[in-house]
């Protein structure tokens, strides 16, 4: 069974600061790995997603992460944060056996002005 | 398109009563995914659909849940009857097919409170 571990449950920042969410994932096949975001009252949407290739991905709003295969492992960074980051983060997987995506318990990220 | 659309967006009810929520997916898509948000147990999958077929149902909590989707464009999640411990932020999402690394996209989610 897949499952996904969020371990920093609550994230305060000061503006500008630099972010490093953390995620580990559980499943001995291939994955594909998504980091969501989900700003106050609103819907998920996804910020960038990992399914092969370069380790290193891009997504909007200048946000990155990191694919480690050794560590099982997808950390979502940010160079700088801004007020407007303030929201909760999820990381979740797919496989090819199970389409389904299987979210962590999230990240809360405040970032203070 | 207009993404995702979930109604109504909140729905307070009396314990007891039965409650239907409503989505329809995006256009084309052949996955659907009903997932249920609560603050003690984050983002659970309760159900999907695969053309309009259920695949995996082992997240709906008990007998007082059951989800249709009588064609590509709709689909409902009924809690009958509704109990207080039900309140959450239902969502539901759709997704192609095509590729596994396709994301899922979310609706805005119906806020259920039953009283």
């Amino acid at each position: 069974a897949q499952s996904v571990s969020q371990h920093n449950h609550h994230v305060i920042l000061s503006e500008a600061a630099s972010l490093e969410l953390g995620c580990n994932y559980s499943y001995g096949g291939t994955v594909n790995l998504f980091w969501y975001v989900q700003y106050p009252g609103q819907h998920l949407q996804l910020l960038l997603k990992y399914f092969s290739g370069d380790p290193l991905v891009k997504g909007i709003k200048g946000f990155e992460a990191e694919f480690i295969k050794s560590k099982f492992s997808f950390n979502l960074r940010k160079p700088s944060v801004q007020w407007s980051d303030t929201a909760e983060y999820f990381c979740a997987v797919n496989s090819q056996g199970r389409r389904a995506l299987t979210f962590g318990s999230g990240t809360r990220l405040q970032v203070q002005p | 398109d207009a993404g995702v659309i979930q109604s109504p967006r909140h729905e307070v009810t009396e314990m007891g009563q039965e409650v239907t929520l409503r989505c329809k997916p995006i256009s084309g898509h052949d996955y659907l995914f009903w997932y249920r948000q609560t603050m003690m147990r984050g983002l659970e999958l309760l159900i999907y659909f695969n053309n309009n077929v259920p695949i995996d149902d082992s997240g709906m909590p008990e007998d007082r849940f059951s989800a249709k989707m009588p064609n590509a464009s709709f689909s409902t999640l009924k809690i009958q009857p509704s109990e207080p411990r039900d309140s959450a932020v239902y969502f539901c999402a759709s997704s192609t097919g095509t590729r596994m690394n396709t994301e899922a996209f979310f609706g805005q989610g119906t806020r259920l409170t039953v009283v």
